[in-house]
């Protein structure tokens, strides 16, 4: 599909791991990104990955990249109160000159206590 | 360095109203993006410029939206006339070409 897909809500304790998933839509996609936006906040850089790996750790935050099946998805070890906001995945495409992010929908992760 | 700053943070005006954002770029960056972001659409590419020259205008929804970069660290997005429809949080990010976009905190725009 066109679309780059991901789950709209997840809840999760404070102190667990939140698992963040990501479907995106071309395979020669060079960069892939994890934005997370806070209320009233623009969308702040997280952390991405190039296509050729398979995994990035910076520190709670593990990104994994599964190429073939075009999934990425964002692990938050030790989630806290201040991690809830809404995560966006991002693809840099090959098209156009490749200077363009096409986002996901966002999904919106809620920590309880 | 202040990252990317964005003026007004919120304006209100009316139907018909002509409405001008402005944002300036991280110092050296060469990219701009201006995106919308509603609850119905999410996050919407309206038009980026490379080296001061719009690539892709294909998201900006009518000849209603304009935008421009006079010079190299600076640009505005225009709303002549304003329509209610038109409400939502304005984005602009900057980036080098092909690299990793930094976001402004945005304007909220109300149109009554």
């Amino acid at each position: 599909g066109e679309d780059v897909e991901q789950s709209l809500f997840l809840s999760v304790r404070e102190g667990d791991s939140s698992v963040i998933n990501c479907t995106y839509t071309d395979s020669s996609s060079t960069y892939l990104y994890w934005y997370k936006q806070e209320p009233g906040a623009g969308l702040q850089l997280l952390t991405y990955i190039f296509s050729n790996m398979d995994m990035k750790q910076d520190q709670r935050l593990t990104v994994l990249l599964n190429k073939k099946d075009k999934h990425l998805s964002l692990r938050i070890a030790d989630t806290q109160t201040g991690d809830s906001a809404i995560y966006f995945c991002a693809e840099r495409r090959s098209e156009g000159g490749g200077n363009k992010l096409t986002f996901g929908t966002g999904t919106q992760l809620k920590v309880e206590l | 360095d202040a990252g990317v700053i964005q003026s007004p943070r919120h304006e209100v005006t009316e139907m018909g109203q002509e409405v001008t954002l402005r944002c300036k770029l991280i110092s050296g960056h060469n990219s701009l993006f201006w995106y919308r972001q509603t609850m119905m659409r999410g996050l919407e590419l309206l038009i980026y410029f490379n080296n001061n020259v719009p690539i892709d205008d294909s998201g900006m929804p009518e000849d209603r939206f304009s935008a421009k970069m006079p010079n190299a660290s600076f640009s505005t997005l225009k709303i002549q006339p304003s329509e209610p429809r038109d409400s939502a949080v304005y984005f602009c990010a900057s980036s080098f070409i092909a690299s990793e976009q930094y976001f402004g905190p945005g304007t909220r725009l109300t149109v009554t």
